[in-house]
């Protein structure tokens, strides 16, 4: 069946440091495959999305990769701040019946060691 | 300012009670969605409506019946609560999509406690 899983659950990086966060996919027909950043005590706040037709995509302080042929998509966060410390979800967008479907893969904590 | 709010935010409640989750959302957006987010951080869409109108039910048990009444509203009714629905249950929207993609925006969440 169709799925978004990510490759580890816990990610502790100095502050300063450059992070990476991985998530694998199944789903070849997605549109659109997107970065979620959720704080403790919040809803999940869009961070950066990526076009299925296109591998890189640079935004503030934060780079998304896409590399189709082996279904993997990564978030590279750079010069990782406290602020940075959350759940990040990897998810995919595609159309369902003529409207749009998102499905969120199983997330990975992120910790920033001051 | 908040663009989508959703009340209440902590809920606890005991087996076999119906309760409700009201949501709003000030943005102009014309698709709203109820998402369940278990114990192990997992989202999971349960219904997307697009202007009052039902277009996502994934699944969920006749006991959830969501709401629309505008489509800057979207309320989650709950019947005969179990404990298998204690989760946090996120309202979102978004634009209506077009030829780029239109991110949801969350609230911060309800706490249902099932005891």
């Amino acid at each position: 069946g169709e799925s978004v899983g990510l490759h580890l659950p816990t990610l502790s990086v100095q502050e300063g440091d450059n992070s990476i966060i991985n998530c694998a996919y199944s789903n070849s027909a997605s549109d659109y495959f997107i970065w979620y950043k959720q704080e403790s005590g919040k809803g999940p706040q869009f961070i950066i999305d990526i076009r299925s037709n296109m591998d890189k995509r640079q935004g503030q302080r934060v780079t998304v990769l896409l590399n189709k042929t082996v279904k993997h998509l990564s978030l590279q966060i750079a010069a990782t701040q406290p602020g940075d410390s959350a759940v990040y979800f990897c998810a995919e967008k595609r159309w369902y019946f003529g409207n749009e479907k998102l499905t969120f893969g199983t997330g990975t904590r992120l910790t920033i060691i001051p | 300012d908040t663009a989508v709010s959703q009340t209440p935010k902590y809920l606890v409640t005991q087996m076999g009670n119906d309760k409700s989750i009201k949501c709003e959302q000030n943005l102009g957006h014309d698709t709203m969605y109820w998402y369940k987010q278990d114990s192990k951080k997992f989202l999971k869409i349960m219904f997307s409506y697009n202007n009052k109108e039902l277009i996502i039910n994934e699944t969920v048990p006749n006991r959830f019946s969501p709401k629309s009444p505008d489509k800057a509203h979207l309320n989650l009714h709950i019947n005969s609560l179990e404990l298998g629905d204690s989760a946090v249950y996120f309202c979102a929207s978004s634009r209506v999509p077009g030829q780029s993609n239109s991110p949801l925006h969350f609230g911060n969440g309800t706490r249902l406690t099932v005891t």
